[in-house]
Order: structure tokens, then sequence, then C-alpha cells
């Protein structure tokens, strides 16, 4: 079964900083991988996703994201931090309709 | 464009207690997801409907959790008897169509305290 790590419980990031969260993924093949981001007490919002094609996936809000096969990684960037941006990301991937989310990093960003 | 809805917002129960949480999809949606989010983690996969049948339950607790979507729109998901771990965001989510292709829409989901 595929699994995703997010290795990140928490980063701390001044606002204007570029920001990198890291996924590696396990599965046999490329599945389809996702990132979502997770406000208090909201639903998950997606942000991006890879299917196929170009590795670099540009999503909502400025951010995007490599897909390196050859890591199992699938980083997620942002050039410029935004206060609005602090909240829960989650990476996901899927195969044969199983969605499967990492643990989640938690996001703070400082003034 | 109405989102996914749920309510309650939250609930706290007692052990042994029974529950049940309502979700309504985005309109025209036919497949229907319900997620369980323990504090800390990344939500789990409960159930999923395709209209008013079940195309995945494999981890669903069905000792204790029951869901239904009847008439393909609106779905409940059921506990019962509650149990301590059971202390979690219970997620529900919508897609026009089962496949990964077709971006998941959440709720703001129901969280429930069993004490």
């Amino acid at each position: 079964a595929q699994s995703v790590t997010q290795p990140d419980i928490h980063i701390t990031v001044s606002e204007g900083a570029s920001l990198e969260l890291r996924c590696n993924y396990s599965y046999g093949a490329t599945p389809y991988l996702f990132w979502y981001v997770q406000s208090p007490g909201q639903g998950l919002q997606l942000l991006l996703k890879y299917f196929s094609g170009d590795t670099l996936v540009q999503g909502i809000k400025g951010f995007e994201a490599e897909f390196k096969r050859s890591q199992s990684s699938f980083n997620l960037r942002k050039p410029s931090v935004h206060w609005s941006d602090a909240a829960e990301y989650f990476c996901a991937v899927a195969a044969d309709n199983d969605m499967r989310f990492g643990a989640g990093t938690r996001l703070t960003v400082k003034p | 464009e109405a989102g996914v809805a749920q309510s309650p917002r939250y609930k706290i129960i007692e052990k042994r207690q029974s529950v049940a949480f309502w979700c309504n999809p985005i309109s025209g949606h036919a497949t229907l997801y319900w997620y369980q989010q323990i504090l800390g983690q990344g939500p789990k996969l409960l159930i999923q409907f395709q209209n008013n049948g079940v195309v995945d339950d494999s981890q669903l607790p069905k000792d204790r959790f029951s869901a239904e979507r009847l008439k393909g729109v609106d779905s409940t998901l059921k506990i019962q008897p509650a149990k301590l771990e059971d202390s979690a965001v219970y997620l529900c989510a919508s897609s026009l169509e089962p496949s990964p292709y077709n971006e998941q829409f959440f709720g703001p989901g129901t969280r429930l305290t069993v004490l």
C-alpha cells in the first residue's frame, strides 16, 4: 500500500521568507500527488495536484510543488510567505482510488 | 456555489453514548467521503459512497460505526457506542466522480470529544 511521509511536524518562518515543505511517498508506480491546506476550524482546500507531465506544478495562492521521481518527493514551495499562510499543510497520495494523507506540517509565520 | 455542509460543528458526549453527524455535499456531486482526523494526524478515509452505494468501507470500524446515503445526496455517519479513541474531527468531502482526477471538496468538519 502507498504511504506518505511529512518529516517536519512544525515549521516557523518569517513573513516574506521563502518556504519549502517536504513530502516523501512510497509507491511502486507514480501515484497522483496532492497538497492540501487546512486553516483552523476549516476543511481542507486543494492547493495543487500532480498527475503527469511537467514536474513543476503551479497551484493557488502562489504555491508550487516539484515532483522528483528519483527522490520519491513532492515538496511544496512558496517564494515569499504571507501571514495568512499560517495553517496546516497536508501532502496526499492517491492510487487505485485509495487516497492517503501525511500527518501534516503546521506552519507558523512570524511577523 | 454552496460548499459541503456539515452539522453539528462540535459535539461532546460520554463514552458508550451514541452520536450522529450529517453531511450535505455539493449539488451534483455523486461521490461522498467520510474521513476521521485524529489530532496530530492526517485524515483517514472511513467510507466512500458513489450515489447511494458503498464503494469502499474497508477502514470503517463496522462494530460501532455506520453510515448511509439513502437518497444519494446527504449522508449520516453514526457511532454507537462511542469510545474515548473516537475523539477526532470527522470530515465530509464530495467530488463529481470517484476518480482522483476529480477534486475533493471538504466540509468544515465536526469535532467530536468523547469523555
